[in-house]
This record gives structure tokens, C-alpha cells and sequence, in this order.
């Protein structure tokens, strides 16, 4: 397994474009989470699936905020309508069923996604 | 709601000095913590976590961290920096029994002099 894998890597766009960014976990994870990062801060959460199921989202993701996870694997974060403070990197993080890491909550990390808004 | 502080946006220490990076935790049940360390242009990565089991927990590169119910503290160490430690560390907190989001603090950037 090649871990988690974000497609773009890098992103510059105009305000008011739409972006999406692609996340796909480790196979076996059953858990995906979305964050976001600025310069300077932590990761900030934004949404969670389990499986396909969103189970929790965040008051930072807006109504032009959406994500996806379809058939539970690969999920994709939109972003409509870009503004210049949704520049950030984005992050996609996955973890496995709890009784697997001594019930602890694990994420394993993909590199990001940078989002660049003009 | 669970929450760290981490003290210190930014530390200086000296190849083969001790590192401590501190991180205090707010909960109201007791919480699971973590220490992620990011390279740059790297993901975040797993570097120890504490789950009850034992409150002194040993990680990779040679990282531990304590924790302390008293003092609601969960302060990362290494004996000896290394040129290769210079990174950004998180402290991350969740609640005990697993499903739930994790919740990081902003951040320790960690330098190395050689």
C-alpha cells in the first residue's frame, strides 16, 4: 500500500473558481478525514466519513464547502466559489477500526493538497 | 470539548542538547494524546501516543513523552537533538474509545544548531 495519496499537490486558482481535491486512503481504512491548514496553525478539522457515511462536519466548512465519499473508498472536497481566505493546504488523513491500534484514533496523513486562491 | 496548548510556537536548541516541547491537554474525560511530527512538504506523521496503557510511552527516533494526569500535561523529549529532528511538532488530543476526531494545537517548530 502506497499510503494516503491527494491529487493536486499544488493548486492556484482565480477567486470565485470551483476546486475539487481528490483523497485515497489506505485500502483498509474505513475512516477518512478532511483538515485544513494555514501557516502557522495546527490542522483544523473539517469532516469525517465512515465509510460512506459523513458522520460529522465541521462548523469551519461552509455551504460552498461539500465532500464525498461514494462508495466508501476515495473521497473528494469542492470548494465553490473560492475566496482568497480559502487558501490553505488541505489535508486528508485515514485510519483503521480502533481495536487494531490499541483503540486509539490513528490518522496516517497524505502530503496535502495547496490551495492558492488570486 | 477537547483541547492542547502547546507553549512555544518556536525552539531553538543545540545539536546533541536535550529537546523538550510542551503540550497541556483540556478534557473532561480522560483523553488518548498524540505527538505528530511534519518534515517539510511532507505529511504529518505518527510519532507516539498515549492510551492508558503506561503514562511514560517511547516512540520512533528516539521521542517520549509523559503523561501527567496532575498537571494535565503530555511534554514530548529526546535526550540528544539531532540535525534530523528540525521539524514541526503537534500535539493532538481525542477522546478515550476510539470514532471520534482528533484535535491538534498549533504547533512547535522545532530548530536544530548545530
Amino acid at each position: 500500500d502506497t499510503g494516503v495519496s491527494q491529487d493536486p499537490r499544488h493548486k492556484i486558482t482565480k477567486r470565485g473558481q470551483n476546486v475539487t481535491f481528490r483523497c485515497d486512503p489506505i485500502s483498509e481504512h474505513n475512516r477518512l478525514y478532511w483538515y485544513r491548514q494555514t501557516l502557522g496553525q495546527g490542522p483544523e478539522f473539517l469532516t469525517y466519513f465512515q465509510n460512506e457515511a459523513q458522520l460529522e462536519k465541521s462548523r469551519l466548512l461552509s455551504d460552498r464547502f461539500s465532500a464525498e465519499r461514494p462508495k466508501g473508498s476515495f473521497s473528494t472536497l469542492e470548494i465553490q466559489r473560492t475566496e482568497q481566505g480559502d487558501s490553505a493546504m488541505y489535508l486528508c488523513a485515514s485510519s483503521s477500526p480502533t481495536h487494531l491500534t490499541s483503540g486509539a484514533n490513528v490518522l496516517t496523513f497524505g502530503a496535502g493538497s495547496r490551495l492558492t486562491v488570486l | 470539548a477537547q483541547s492542547v496548548t502547546q507553549l512555544g510556537s518556536h525552539v531553538s536548541v543545540s545539536e546533541g542538547a536535550l529537546v523538550l516541547l510542551r503540550c497541556n491537554y483540556s478534557s473532561s474525560v480522560p483523553p488518548y494524546l498524540f505527538w505528530y511530527v511534519q518534515y517539510p512538504n511532507q505529511g504529518l506523521q505518527l510519532l507516539l501516543k498515549y492510551t492508558s496503557a503506561a503514562t511514560l510511552v517511547k516512540g520512533i527516533n528516539g521521542f517520549e513523552a509523559e503523561f501527567k494526569k496532575s498537571e494535565t500535561s503530555f511534554h514530548l523529549t529526546k535526550p540528544s537533538a539531532h540535525m534530523s529532528d528540525a521539524a514541526e511538532y503537534f500535539c493532538a488530543v481525542t477522546p478515550s474509545g476510539g470514532y471520534q476526531k482528533v484535535t491538534f494545537g498549533t504547533g512547535t517548530k522545532l530548530q536544530v544548531i548545530p
